[in-house]
């Protein structure tokens, strides 16, 4: 079946440094989501990406989407401490458009 | 907007009893709505597909009988754990589609002891 793999697990830095957490598919994806989860929360969802090559930016955070369609970074510039929680990327599974494969996540944190 | 609330957010039961936990999503209408698992520090794991009207759709490995879900109305669905154990012990957490994004609910944390 198909997996999403995501690296690093863990990550922590300190406040200012930057972050980047990978996502890589087993299949190519017609599209991928990435949620944020902070501790003891729920899944928030972030973006989602399209199209082949696609970079989309929301303020410190940038996502891009690989020309294959098969992998995908976010990448947070200068972090804070409101940036700390688990980063999942997801893709769709099973031949849906609406299920989702998450991967393991990156919990990321910061050191004020 | 697309807030989905669960209820209970924590349950403890006693080994052999059955838990019902209910999705709702608040401010709109779901025709599709999802169950995940999570361990702890580890990710989500679908367990079912919740389809308005219809019977869920389960995943490999997740058994049905033991996961009863009813998906009565379009703003909400339920899990069942029935005869619950200890290994069912986990964080159970419910997303509801509107367009292509999951809004996913609070989480109730199950505790069997």
């Amino acid at each position: 079946g198909q997996q999403v793999m995501q690296i690093p697990q863990y990550q922590h830095v300190q406040e200012g440094e930057d972050f980047t957490t990978y996502c890589n598919s087993s299949t190519t994806l017609s599209n991928i989501q990435w949620y944020k989860q902070r501790p003891g929360g729920h899944p928030v969802f972030l973006i989602q990406l399209v199209k082949s090559g696609e970079v989309k930016k929301q303020k410190r955070l940038t996502f891009q989407f690989g020309e294959a369609k098969k992998n995908s970074s976010l990448h947070i510039t200068a972090t804070q401490t409101t940036d700390v929680g688990t980063y999942f990327c997801a893709g769709p599974s099973g031949g849906s458009n609406y299920k989702l494969t998450f991967g393991k996540g990156t919990l990321l944190t910061v050191n004020p | 907007g697309a807030v989905v609330s669960q209820h209970p957010s924590r349950v403890i039961c006693k080994s052999g009893t059955s838990v019902k936990i209910e999705c709702r999503s608040l401010d709109f209408q779901a025709t599709t709505m999802f169950w995940y698992r999570q361990f702890p520090k580890k990710s989500l794991m679908l367990m079912a597909t919740s389809n308005e009207g219809s019977k869920a759709t389960y995943e490999q490995g997740v058994e049905k009988d033991k996961f009863l879900i009813n998906h009565a109305s379009l703003t909400l669905s339920t899990l069942t754990v029935t005869s619950a154990h200890p290994e069912d012990s986990s964080f159970y957490i419910c997303s509801a589609m509107r367009d292509y994004e999951q809004y996913f609910g609070p989480g109730t944390r199950l505790t069997v002891t």
